[in-house]
């Protein structure tokens, strides 16, 4: 099936940096979302992004819904600890095609934090 | 609310043993679905369901059986497990449509 290319694959940073990350896609979708995953735990949603060039914050993470409709990226700031996990994005395509109501899941970035 | 709930945890099968993965939420949600995680495989779609009574095939769907006869509930059945079916199982749920699906904590499925 089709994947999202979500980049970086991993990251290992200092606790206090900022990090990036992004998916790109060739199809268009009309919701963005980001999810993080702890060890043995389900994702959790972090972010949702509906309208193409949406910047919208939560916290210290802050998501953007690309204008091309084709990318989104996420920023945390200051790293902390418990920013650990992996990171999942996810799109999902407009209403009326074959592929309406399923989600594309990037295949995630592994975020570790040094103290 | 509970959210999305999944029992069981952990389950241990032996080869062509068949059961069933439940999986309730309680937000009123139409759309609930299933996925499998594997290593470097991401998340991968099983089975959806867009309300009860409702059902269809996602990416993998060969091996697994679901129903929707209410809206709180999507179980997923095994009929006769293999060890490719060794993999950790999430259900998640969303309003009408599958856009923003909230998950359930997992069931990490041994077949051996």
């Amino acid at each position: 099936g089709q994947q999202l290319n979500q980049s970086p694959q991993s990251m290992f940073i200092q606790e206090g940096e900022d990090v990036s990350m992004n998916c790109t896609s060739s199809s268009i979708f009309n919701t963005w979302l980001w999810y993080k995953q702890d060890p043995g735990e389900g994702p959790v949603l972090l972010i949702a992004l509906y309208k193409a060039g949406e910047l919208t914050s939560n916290g210290r993470l802050t998501a953007q819904f690309g204008i091309t409709r084709k990318d989104s990226f996420l920023n945390i700031s200051a790293s902390i600890p418990s920013d650990v996990g992996i990171y999942f994005c996810a799109g999902h395509p407009r209403a009326g095609g074959t592929s309406y109501g399923k989600l594309t899941f990037g295949q995630g970035t592994i975020l570790t934090v040094h103290p | 609310n509970a959210g999305v709930t999944q029992t069981p945890k952990f389950q241990v099968l032996k080869t062509g043993q068949s059961m069933t993965l439940q999986c309730a939420q309680d937000m009123n949600h139409e759309y609930m679905s299933w996925y499998r995680q594997d290593p470097g495989m991401g998340l991968r779609l099983i089975h959806y369901s867009v309300g009860a009574g409702i059902t269809d095939q996602g990416e993998v769907p060969n091996g697994y059986n679901v129903s929707r006869s209410t809206t709180e509930d999507f179980p997923l059945r095994l009929l006769s497990a293999a060890p490719s079916q060794t993999s950790v199982y999430f259900c998640a749920s969303s309003r009408q449509g599958g856009d923003t699906q909230y998950f359930g904590p997992g069931t990490r499925l041994t077949v051996l």
